[in-house]
């Protein structure tokens, strides 16, 4: 299966530690998202990548949040000093970009847990 | 700026009943509006997708929706339950010539009971 992969699964932290989280999208996939999903919520849009270029960012996405994407290949979403409230599902997904209306295929998640 | 709300965070049916899972909208333009199905521990998938062609969307696993502008709603059907819809089920909106990024609605979560 050459769907949208993310690593780690789960990662559990304590406060104050920085996590990186790794997504690889489809290989032909253009464009590249990231959403967050707390419990009992649907997702919010974080950021996404056209290629290399990050295009858009959430006012959600705060200054401890950094987002890559390298090569317009894999991307890293790295959370600094975190805190309890980044405790969530981070969701990556992935599109062709060829047109706006590209289905969207999402990973399974990394579940980050702030202790 | 564009919203969906979904009306019941938790819908419980039994086999082989009609399920309806609803959604409503809030847009200034015409929206794009979407289907997502989420099972445990697993990605989101899309179920159907609305984009201003027909107004009645048929999907995968059975499920269509219709488009009613006049009363902004897309809800999500299936005639017939079954124990694999078991699933939380997310209603979401394209921000417009914003590269596709999407607004989820809170999710319902729907079971099924033999």
């Amino acid at each position: 299966d050459t769907g949208v992969s993310q690593d780690p699964r789960h990662k559990i932290t304590k406060r104050g530690q920085n996590v990186t989280f790794r997504c690889d999208p489809i290989s032909e996939h253009n464009r590249l998202y990231w959403y967050r999903q707390t419990l009992g919520q649907g997702p919010e849009f974080l950021t996404y990548f056209q290629n290399e270029a990050q295009l858009e960012k959430s006012r959600l996405l705060s200054d401890r949040f950094s987002a890559e994407r390298p090569k317009g290949s894999f991307s890293t979403l790295e959370i600094q000093r975190t805190e309890q409230g980044d405790s969530a599902m981070y969701l990556c997904a992935s599109s062709l970009g060829s047109t706006f209306l590209d289905e969207q295929y999402f990973g399974p998640g990394t579940r980050l847990t702030v202790t | 700026a564009q919203s969906v709300t979904q009306l019941g965070s938790h819908v419980s049916v039994s086999e082989g009943a009609l399920v309806l899972l609803r959604c409503n909208y809030s847009s200034s333009v015409p929206p794009y509006l979407f289907w997502y199905v989420q099972y445990p521990n697993q990605g989101l998938q899309l179920l159907l997708k609305y984009t201003s062609a027909a107004t009645l969307v048929k999907g995968i696993n059975g499920f269509e929706a219709e488009f009613k502008k006049s009363e902004t709603s897309f809800h999500l059907t299936k005639p017939s339950a079954h124990m694999s819809d078991a699933a939380e089920y997310f209603c979401a909106v394209e921000r417009n010539n914003a590269g596709n990024m999407l607004t989820f609605g809170g999710g319902t979560r729907l079971m099924v009971k033999p």
